[in-house]
């Protein structure tokens, strides 16, 4: 069974440029969460979908941050404009509703804003 | 504060040791605890999951301490193949999905 994957793994954009991030969740997985690692800081939440509804987005950093999961399927987070502090790793992750918040995450994409 | 505090390490192991990381968490209402392993540049992996007292899986095993709000991972007869960062995640329950990591502690088994 194919794990949670992302696209793409590494990004280099310039600051004021947009990028989107792109994740497939474990087939039949309900629940998909975005997280965020910056240099030297911990993996920190930033939101949970409940198949295409947002059920919590208190982790979003700001307005420059969009997610979508049109379908509940796959997720998208779009940064635009991105900000030098926006660089860091970008992990996505799935659980099956019932089992809780046993999460699997993804491999993450490592993006970089210079 | 931190919510979730761990010792950065590096812990350094020779092959065959025991090791052993502590967490304190300062959420007293976190309902579930986890133990993540997280090799370099990869994604963190679920290794296990502490929901009461413990929980013991082959050389490894979790105990969590609510009176102290701390929980541990005590790795036995460590293998090379053990050398990751262990990551310590809450989950606070209350309506919410949400994991609160820890920085991790790093491991290194030596030969």
């Amino acid at each position: 069974e194919a794990g949670v994957t992302q696209f793409p793994s590494h990004s280099v954009i310039e600051k004021g440029q947009t990028v989107t991030l792109r994740c497939d969740p474990i087939s039949g997985h309900d629940n998909l969460y975005w997280y965020r690692r910056v240099m030297g800081k911990e993996i920190k939440f930033l939101l949970h979908f409940v198949k295409e509804s947002k059920q919590d987005e208190s982790g979003m950093p700001n307005n420059r941050f969009l997610a979508e999961r049109t379908g509940g399927t796959y997720s998208t987070l779009k940064v635009q404009p991105a900000e030098l502090e926006d660089s860091g790793v970008y992990f996505c992750a799935s659980s099956q509703v019932g089992t809780g918040v046993e999460a699997f995450f993804g491999q993450g994409t490592r993006l970089t804003v210079v | 504060r931190k919510e979730v505090e761990q010792d950065p390490g590096p812990f350094n192991v020779p092959e065959g040791a025991t090791v052993a990381f502590n967490c304190t968490y300062s959420n007293s209402a976190s309902q579930s605890f986890f133990w993540y392993r997280q090799d370099c540049r990869k994604e963190p992996k679920l290794l296990m999951s502490v929901y009461s007292s413990g929980n013991e899986d082959g050389r490894f095993t979790a105990q969590l301490n609510r009176a102290s709000q701390y929980i541990s991972l005590l790795i036995r007869d460590s293998k090379l193949s053990d050398s990751a960062t262990y990551l310590c995640v809450s989950h606070s329950g209350a309506g919410s999905y949400q994991l609160t990591f820890g920085k991790g502690t790093k491991l290194s088994v030596i030969p």
